[in-house]
């Protein structure tokens, strides 16, 4: 079975700047998905972003990047210049890669707060 | 394109019942999932469908249950409610439920038992 770790539950940013939010995970597999995923007060879940774990390069949308650490099993997300919508909590997912069927795994979640 | 929409957004109902939650995907998609929402437990999966056949299930008693139709909406059941049950309810749809293939997730259904 998979798990998926988020090791802060709150965490604080000024608008403008940078922000790191952890995740580690542990998995058998070798073939897999991670992701991020935003749940902003209005309770709908939007995808951010998404890194295949065959592949070295770290996924990249817009002001949202990741450190992904496969050999560590550590999937970080990076916001850059953040903004007060980017107040959310973000959840870190993980997915085996099968030819049928799919269930995500979350972590716990982490609580964003972007302060003006 | 609309969206993944659930019915109803919110329901209140007493230990005992039985309850029925809707799920409308987006046009097209062929996979839907189920997941739980709790304070304590966080995100939990449920179940997902694809083509009507229940093709992934999570750790979930038996008094969850789920169906799919042609028409790719979903509907999942929940009886003789727990005070444990108290939730919100998302699904989630996608083209085929592959991970490259985006999950899309609805508002959730709030689920009080009193």
């Amino acid at each position: 079975a998979q798990t998926v770790t988020q090791s802060q539950p709150e965490m604080s940013v000024q608008e403008a700047e940078t922000v790191t939010l952890s995740c580690t995970y542990d998995t058998s597999e070798s073939n897999y998905y991670l992701f991020w995923y935003k749940q902003p007060p209005s309770r709908q879940m939007i995808l951010v972003i998404r890194q295949e774990a065959y592949k070295q390069q770290n996924a990249t949308e817009n002001r949202f990047s990741v450190n992904f650490q496969k050999a560590a099993k550590s999937f970080s997300l990076k916001i850059s210049d953040s903004q007060l919508g980017d107040t959310a909590m973000y959840f870190c997912a993980f997915m085996k890669r099968e030819t049928s069927g799919s269930r995500l795994t979350f972590g716990e979640g982490t609580q964003l707060t972007v302060n003006p | 394109k609309a969206g993944v929409t659930q019915t109803p957004r919110y329901l209140i109902k007493t230990r005992g019942q039985q309850v029925t939650l809707s799920c409308s995907p987006i046009s097209g998609h062929r996979s839907v999932s189920w997941y739980q929402q709790t304070p304590g437990q966080g995100l939990q999966f449920l179940f997902e469908y694809f083509s009507e056949t229940q093709r992934n299930k999570g750790n979930f008693p038996g008094r969850f249950s789920g169906r799919q139709f042609s028409n790719s909406r979903s509907e999942m059941n929940v009886s003789t409610l727990e005070l444990g049950d108290s939730a919100l309810y998302l699904c989630a749809s996608s083209l085929n439920g592959q991970g490259w293939n985006e999950q899309f997730f609805g508002p959730g259904t709030r689920l009080t038992v009193l």
